[in-house]
């Protein structure tokens, strides 16, 4: 069962800051984050480990509680080239040399001028 | 070089027809990937490929037949097609902790 992402859409006006969570039904050992604009490859943002700190870089950071398998992405003073749809991916357990992962349902950001 | 090449990138189809889907990276990978994205869906996952052994098939019909050749590579070989079957097809490679994506194949059955 694919974790659920809240909200499914969201909308901005460039500046402004936005919070995408990301929740499964499952005890996770890693979130992942990814983007994805229309027609091109998902983009790697970052991951975060079970027992791992809150991570960030830039104006993007995330953090996970692993008691609520939850997840949340948060978008500080958005920028026009933040638009796409941004999907968590989860791991239930670590495999040796690859990543099993599950994708959330999706959240897509528009960001305005 | 840190890109994963798919090709084709548009590909239409009968349910007859055989075709097959590349994918190449040339960033010392050992694990490469193949998802199936629907439109406004997120990416599921198909096969995973870890040191050129198939390690994971998610119960993927028989129509669909992965293969890789070598570290590089990996195909997916597609026979007997259904409509339903048309989608984004994704491939990605890991060295690490995270997955390079490639910008897909759009497959069309018709």
């Amino acid at each position: 069962q694919q974790p659920v992402q809240s909200p499914q859409a969201v909308i901005l006006r460039e500046g402004e800051d936005a919070v995408i969570n990301c929740s499964s039904s499952k005890a996770l050992y890693s979130v992942h984050w990814y983007r994805q604009k229309h027609g091109e490859a998902p983009i790697f943002l970052m991951i975060l480990l079970k027992g791992g700190e809150q991570k960030g870089h830039d104006k993007i950071s995330a953090s996970f509680n692993e008691k609520k398998q939850q997840s949340s992405l948060y978008l500080t003073a958005s920028q026009l080239s933040y638009s796409g749809t941004y999907f968590c991916g989860t791991e239930t357990g670590m495999n040796t040399g690859f990543q099993k992962l599950v994708f959330g349902t999706g959240t897509r950001l528009l960001v305005s001028p | 070089d840190t890109e994963v090449t798919q090709t084709p990138k548009h590909l239409v189809m009968g349910m007859t027809n055989k075709k097959s889907l590349k994918c190449e990276q040339h960033m010392g990978h050992r694990a490469m990937y193949w998802y199936k994205q629907k439109a406004k869906k997120p990416p599921e996952l198909m096969f995973v490929y870890s040191y050129e052994k198939l390690s994971i098939n998610e119960s993927v019909p028989s129509r669909f037949s992965p293969e890789c050749p070598n570290s590089s590579l990996l195909n997916l070989h597609l026979h007997a097609l259904q409509p339903e079957d048309s989608a984004l097809y994704l491939c990605a490679s890991s060295q690490g902790q995270f997955q390079y994506f490639g910008a897909g194949t759009r497959l069309s059955v018709l």
